[in-house]
């Protein structure tokens, strides 16, 4: 039973071009999460998605970020024109069901993608 | 405050005990965690605890909340050299999201 699966692991891009981050959930979640790691913080909140849904994105930054979840496929995190603040560790997690209030969802998290812009 | 706090950094001896601290932020969050980060590694579910206990255990693992004070801590018993890592606790003040601290990284001395 595979885990929630990102690739790639390490990706470097220099400013200006386009990064793509993929998310695989595990087998049967259906809701996905993604998270920025800065240097020596904690995880940040960016984004929720449901298949074909975005359900919150209030962690997203305003431009250049976009996230998408379809019927098919893997979860993307894209981010255009990037630039050298956008080096991080880029996390995503996947539940089985939403969460609501008296229950949880633990959220399984990959091994995430280290972004690099030179 | 808006941030969940937690010590930047903690040294044990193998075989002591490790208490991490960590001060949330919103009386409302109804889970509270703690993960673990290996170097190079995402994040590992280690426990958590319902907002209505006031103790939880599970093997080597005891969570701590004191919800007057907005307190959660972990206690690690017996602590290894493997136990090595960032440990995160975080809440769930917003629905679904986690906020997390910004982690505490434990040294465990041989």
């Amino acid at each position: 039973n595979a885990g929630v699966m990102q690739n790639p692991r390490h990706l470097v891009r220099r400013r200006g071009q386009e990064a793509r981050l993929r998310c695989s959930p595990m087998k049967g979640h259906s809701h996905v999460y993604w998270y920025r790691q800065l240097p020596e913080e904690g995880l940040k909140f960016m984004v929720y998605l449901q298949k074909e849904n975005i359900i919150d994105e209030s962690g997203m930054p305003k431009e250049r970020f976009s996230a998408e979840f379809p019927k098919e496929g893997p979860s993307i995190l894209r981010i255009q024109q990037v630039v050298r603040g956008d080096s991080a560790a880029y996390f995503c997690a996947s539940t089985p069901m939403s969460g609501g209030t008296g229950t949880t969802d633990t959220q399984y998290f990959g091994p995430g993608t280290r972004l690099t812009v030179l | 405050g808006e941030d969940v706090e937690q010590s930047l950094f903690l040294s044990v001896r193998e075989g002591d005990s490790s208490v991490i601290n960590c001060t949330y932020t919103d009386s409302s969050s109804t889970y509270l965690y703690w993960y673990k980060q290996e170097p190079g590694a995402g994040l590992q579910l280690l426990t958590y605890i319902f907002s209505n206990m006031d103790m939880k255990q599970d093997q080597r693992l005891t969570v701590l909340l004191n919800k007057k004070d907005k307190h959660l801590s972990l206690r690690i018993a017996d602590t290894q050299t493997g136990d090595s890592a960032i440990y995160f606790c975080a809440e769930t003040p917003y629905g679904n999201k986690l906020v997390f601290g910004a982690g505490t990284i434990l040294r465990v001395k041989s």
